[in-house]
């Protein structure tokens, strides 16, 4: 079936670092990927989405390239702030009754520089 | 802006009782869908509901079940806790692709 893999467990840098999420998918046909945030005591959030080959997704200073011939959708910030402390999702849409199919998780942790 | 309220946010039961959580959405979606978060925040999906048909994730144990009044109702009920229970349990609601979720409902089964 359909799946997601995602850098495992957390990141922990220092503010302003750049940060990198690594998400690589396996699916049948071609599937929209998503990045979801879910920060703490909420739901998870739509971040964005692509639907095609070399789509850039963005938002609030996050940003991923749909690419099909890796099939990845690494998840991207120029300058990583406290604020952005939240675990994130990357996710595909799923043959299963339109739910998504979501990676492990990844805990990202700022630091004071 | 929630859209997606769920309750209650927290229970604590013990093994074998009866649980229930509720899940009511305003954005007129048409599909509602159940997600399980365990301790090591991953997200597995249980249930999806549309339009009366039910599609049930195989894996999911029989003592769960979905019920609804309407389409904006999706409850989840849990016939006879097991601790293995224990996890944060999502509603969510979706259009196309994107899903918009609630708060959740953490069970702690002791």
């Amino acid at each position: 079936g359909d799946s997601v893999t995602q850098t495992e467990g957390q990141v922990a840098l220092s503010e302003e670092d750049f940060l990198t999420i690594h998400c690589n998918y396996s699916a049948s046909g071609y599937p929209t990927l998503f990045w979801y945030v879910q920060y703490p005591g909420e739901g998870p959030q739509l971040l964005f989405r692509a639907s095609r080959d070399k789509e850039k997704g963005s938002s609030r200073g996050f940003e991923a390239t749909y690419d099909k011939g890796t099939t990845s959708f690494h998840l991207r910030k120029a300058s990583v702030q406290e604020s952005d402390s939240a675990v994130y999702y990357c996710a595909l849409s799923d043959s299963f009754a339109s739910a998504l199919t979501f990676g492990s998780g990844t805990k990202v942790i700022p630091c004071l520089p | 802006e929630t859209a997606v309220f769920q309750t209650p946010n927290y229970h604590v039961t013990q093994v074998g009782n009866e649980v229930s959580f509720n899940c009511k959405q305003t954005l007129g979606h048409d599909t509602m869908y159940w997600y399980k978060q365990d301790s090591k925040k991953l997200l597995k999906i249980m249930f999806s509901y549309n339009n009366k048909q039910l599609i049930v994730n195989e894996t999911v144990p029989r003592r769960f079940s979905p019920q609804s009044s309407d389409k904006a109702h999706l409850n989840l009920r849990i016939k006879s806790v097991e601790p293995e229970d224990s996890a944060v349990y999502l509603c969510a609601t979706g259009a196309g692709n994107t899903l918009y979720f609630g708060e959740g409902s953490r069970l702690i089964v002791v």
